[in-house]
């Protein structure tokens, strides 16, 4: 699978959007991008994954560049309970479900 | 939505002593369960691959006999920390996939283990 680079940290001010940067420049075809979220103490928690659309849900965006070499995860009204862990990671996608890989993921702040 | 439980959340044990965790699949059968450890302030790292029926698949540097995966069920998986010491004090964290189209995994909520 494809590696990612996240920034380690970032802030954002509550009712703010978030938007979370990562970069996959080796990238191939069909792979997807996925975003997790992990909470102190916590499983991880699904986001969202997107191919080369952007995609919407009731959690986040995913916005993907027209090369596939970077994608943002948008939290639109970011909020004190959004204060988490986000991992981006690039997987082929199969039905039998595969393991992910981590990267050191980017630790969010919401600040008051 | 599919749901993957882990018991117990916490546990603290002597050192020596072994230790199990059970992953379930509430709601759905899983073949394969991920376990992954993750220390404090680092990500989570796989452990192994437990698959139903046959023998759990580690990655390199985990010791096979001391941690002992058995997922003798669809919906059970269970790691045991066999001769626990201090430094296998972690969080340990189990996932699962219902197969759906998505490629989604489900995590279960962790659990904290203490070796004193």
């Amino acid at each position: 699978d494809a590696k990612t680079t996240q920034p380690p940290s970032m802030d954002c001010a509550e009712g703010r959007a978030a938007n979370l940067p990562c970069n996959h420049s080796t990238i191939s075809g069909n792979e997807y991008v996925y975003w997790y979220r992990q909470i102190h103490s916590q499983g991880p928690q699904y986001i969202i994954h997107g191919l080369k659309n952007n995609e919407t849900n009731e959690m986040a965006s995913l916005i993907i560049t027209e090369d596939r070499k970077s994608s943002t995860l948008i939290l639109p009204h970011a909020t004190l309970r959004d204060t988490a862990v986000y991992y981006c990671i690039v997987r082929v996608l199969e039905n039998a479900g595969n393991m992910l890989t981590f990267g050191g993921g980017t630790r969010l702040m919401v600040k008051p | 939505g599919a749901v993957v439980s882990q018991h117990p959340s916490r546990v603290i044990c002597k050192s020596g002593t072994s230790v199990k965790i059970e992953c379930r699949s509430l709601d759905f059968q899983a073949t394969t369960m991920f376990w992954y450890r993750q220390f404090p302030k680092q990500s989570l790292m796989l452990m192994a691959t437990s698959n139903e029926g046959s023998k759990a698949t580690y990655e390199q540097g985990v010791e096979k006999d001391k941690f002992l995966i058995n997922h003798a069920s669809l919906t059970l998986s269970t790691l045991t920390v066999t001769s626990a010491h201090p430094e296998d004090s972690s969080f340990y964290i189990c996932s699962a996939s219902n197969g759906g189209d998505t490629g989604e995994l489900f995590f279960g909520e962790g659990s904290r283990l203490t070796v004193l």
